[in-house]
């Protein structure tokens, strides 16, 4: 079952503007994770964020997260074209760390040039 | 490119039928997890095998079977395949449980 929603399911702005993305989830989490799929292709890890973590950042990438309200946000700053693609984001719910990971439905972002 | 690699690419087999797809894990990755992803929805977690014994399961019947061998590469098996296999296959592998996951292209796999 999918644990995490993305908000919103789809984001269209132009070059260079920032991209922010949501995601809510229902239960405890070890981790949460984003990742970036191009068209149906493999997906690509963006960052990691552990549950005692709140902020990171990855060159034009921000993640936040409040475990308090369940929720996270991925902030792309100086959006390119080449951004577009769907984005995901995905929380580790299993015990012990094993990898269970549960994937929300995903954000289509499209910037165009 | 992660170094994880599947085969083969794209798959058509017909109901009831069975499948076997493959997954190489990255060097030094000794945790395979595999996915299904249906058309526009994110990717479900269906098993992680870790040093050869599975090591989690998502909401997936027995007939979705996996194995993993000595060199960590890993194998889905689905028996008596339905209509709703039809999906993308991802495998991910990691160094550990818990750390970062590094996925493969995929496999598409259509079932008629």
């Amino acid at each position: 079952s999918q644990q995490g929603e993305e908000d919103p399911q789809a984001l269209s702005i132009q070059e260079g503007e920032n991209a922010t993305m949501n995601c809510s989830y229902k239960t405890s989490i070890n981790n949460l994770q984003w990742y970036r799929q191009n068209s149906g292709r493999g997906l690509v890890h963006l960052i990691l964020i552990r549950s005692n973590e709140r902020e990171k950042h990855s060159g034009r990438l921000r993640v936040t997260l409040d475990t308090s309200k369940k929720s996270s946000s991925l902030l792309i700053t100086a959006s390119r074209a080449a951004d577009t693609a769907s984005y995901f984001c995905a929380t580790d719910v299993g015990p012990y760390n094993n990898n269970d990971m549960r994937f929300g439905a995903g954000t289509r972002l499209t910037v165009k040039p | 490119e992660t170094g994880v690699t599947q085969s083969p690419t794209h798959l058509i087999k017909t109901r009831g039928q069975q499948v076997t797809l493959r997954c190489s894990s990255q060097s030094g990755h000794n945790t395979v997890s595999w996915y299904q992803q249906a058309l526009g929805q994110g990717p479900q977690f269906i098993f992680q095998y870790y040093r050869e014994e599975e090591n989690g399961r998502g909401n997936f019947p027995p007939r979705f079977s996996g194995l993993q061998f000595p060199n960590y590469s890993s194998e889905l098996n689905v028996n008596a395949l339905e209509l709703d296999d039809s999906a993308l296959y991802l495998c991910a592998s990691s160094m550990g449980q818990g750390d970062e996951q590094f996925f493969g292209p995929g496999t598409r796999l259509t079932v008629l």
